[in-house]
């Protein structure tokens, strides 16, 4: 089992609806960090948590460090959102990380 | 905040050769971080990279095979020694600062 699980794989959504990615993870970590990695490969940092809930924009993070999950929510999204979703966790320093699988996230007009 | 500069961008190289990868960061940094990505999955770190001492190689990676140097705080090098066809993938380097994370470019190997 890997210690990072993310789900779902993939996602096809129409253009406005509210997005939910899930984390799930089975270490003791320092942080928890998303990602988004679009179709050139480039990757952005997200968030970074620790515990309960960040907001930037559209993009809204939380974490629940007792049941070892986190949760990635996109409002209102829109086709530019497509992208690869990707959760990692820091294990032993808030940087050497443990990536999942990535959510594939493609938003139709 | 960080950028890096990471060359090459891409590479096509014969099975048996070695190839030297370069990031260098616009500030200094304690750690840097080497990924692979394989095609089609998500990223691997290899090793982390610490100025002055050797790098920290993850289960699965050794030495011998991805020699990194990391001569001061803005620059480390990763070499893909002897490569097979296996090699091919995009290898990136990272560094983590003030609660972000920031990524080189890239670097596109394609193994013949």
């Amino acid at each position: 089992k890997n210690e990072v699980e993310q789900s779902p794989q993939n996602l096809t959504a129409q253009e406005g609806e509210f997005i939910t990615i899930n984390c799930s993870y089975s270490v003791g970590i320092s942080a928890l960090h998303w990602l988004q990695q679009h179709p050139g490969g480039g990757i952005v940092s997200l968030f970074m948590l620790s515990s309960g809930k960040k907001k930037h924009g559209r993009l809204i993070a939380t974490i629940n460090i007792q049941e070892k999950h986190s949760s990635l929510h996109i409002t209102a999204s829109h086709p530019r959102d497509s992208a690869v979703y990707i959760c990692a966790v820091g294990r032993d320093s808030n940087y050497q990380l443990i990536w999942g699988a990535g959510t594939k996230l493609i938003i139709k007009p | 905040s960080a950028v890096i500069s990471q060359k090459p961008s891409r590479d096509i190289c014969q099975r048996g050769t070695s190839l030297t990868i370069q990031c260098q960061v616009d500030s200094q940094v304690t750690m840097m971080f080497w990924y692979r990505q394989q095609p089609g999955q998500s990223l691997t770190l290899i090793a982390t990279a610490n100025q002055g001492s050797e790098a920290t190689y993850e289960s699965g990676f050794v030495i011998d095979k991805f020699p990194i140097s990391r001569p001061n705080l803005t620059f480390s090098t990763l070499t893909v020694s002897n490569m097979s066809p296996e090699d091919s993938s995009i290898y990136l380097c990272s560094v983590g600062t003030g609660g972000e994370l920031f990524f080189g470019e890239g670097s596109r190997l394609t193994v013949l």
